[in-house]
């Protein structure tokens, strides 16, 4: 069975500080990896996902496969990154978002 | 498109009564998924469908817990008899095409409350 662990609830840092939100995911098979976002009041939404390799709002995740990792990075944080994060496994690779494994979710507050 | 579309958004019922959440896809959706949000967990899945059928219910529970999607109308996601512990919040997304490019868009879920 897939899991995926996000090991801070809460992550509190200062605007224009860099910003990391660690994801580990244990599954055997390929996995597709996805980060989803949730802004106050507003539904889950896709971020981004590690097939498309993409930059979105400045966010980038890199899938490490030996340390079984998927975190998300921005170098400058900004106000309105302020959300819950939550990291999401598929265990079929090439499905899209399909039987999605969440974690738990990690609450980003950017400081002022 | 105003987006996937549930409700209610917010659902109380006694122990023992049955709960219906409704779950109206994106205007040329035909693939829907249900996922169960526990306090304090992450959400997980439950049940794929397609107009009139069910693909993948490898995540519900075998009792109590049904689905549908028919041809007419919104997918229903049926609890009967409900417990304590079903309290939770539960989403439905909903797709186009069930391919490697493919985006689910979610709902705002339904919070259900069994008191």
């Amino acid at each position: 069975a897939q899991r995926v662990t996000q090991p801070e609830k809460l992550l509190s840092v200062f605007k224009g500080a860099p910003v990391e939100l660690k994801c580990n995911y244990s599954y055997s098979g390929s996995p597709e990896l996805f980060w989803y976002v949730q802004y106050s009041r507003q539904r889950l939404q896709l971020l981004l996902r590690h097939i498309s390799r993409e930059s979105i709002k400045g966010f980038t995740a890199d899938l490490n496969k030996g340390e079984t990792s998927f975190h998300l990075k921005k170098p400058f944080a900004q106000e309105e990154d302020s959300a819950m994060y939550y990291c999401a496994l598929s265990p079929y690779s090439g499905a899209g978002s399909y039987q999605l494994t969440f974690g738990k979710g990690t609450k980003l507050s950017v400081i002022p | 498109n105003a987006g996937v579309m549930q409700n209610p958004r917010h659902l109380v019922r006694r122990r023992g009564q049955e709960a219906r959440l409704r779950c109206s896809p994106m205007k040329g959706h035909s693939h829907v998924y249900w996922y169960r949000q526990l306090p304090e967990e992450g959400l997980k899945f439950m049940v794929y469908l397609q107009k009139e059928n069910i693909i993948d219910e490898s995540g519900m529970p075998k009792e109590r817990f049904s689905a549908e999607f028919p041809k007419e109308g919104p997918s229903i996601l049926r609890i009967q008899q409900v417990v304590r512990g079903d309290s939770a919040a539960y989403f439905c997304a909903s797709s186009p095409l069930q391919d490697m490019n493919t985006e689910a868009f979610f709902g705002q879920g339904t919070r259900l409350t069994v008191v």
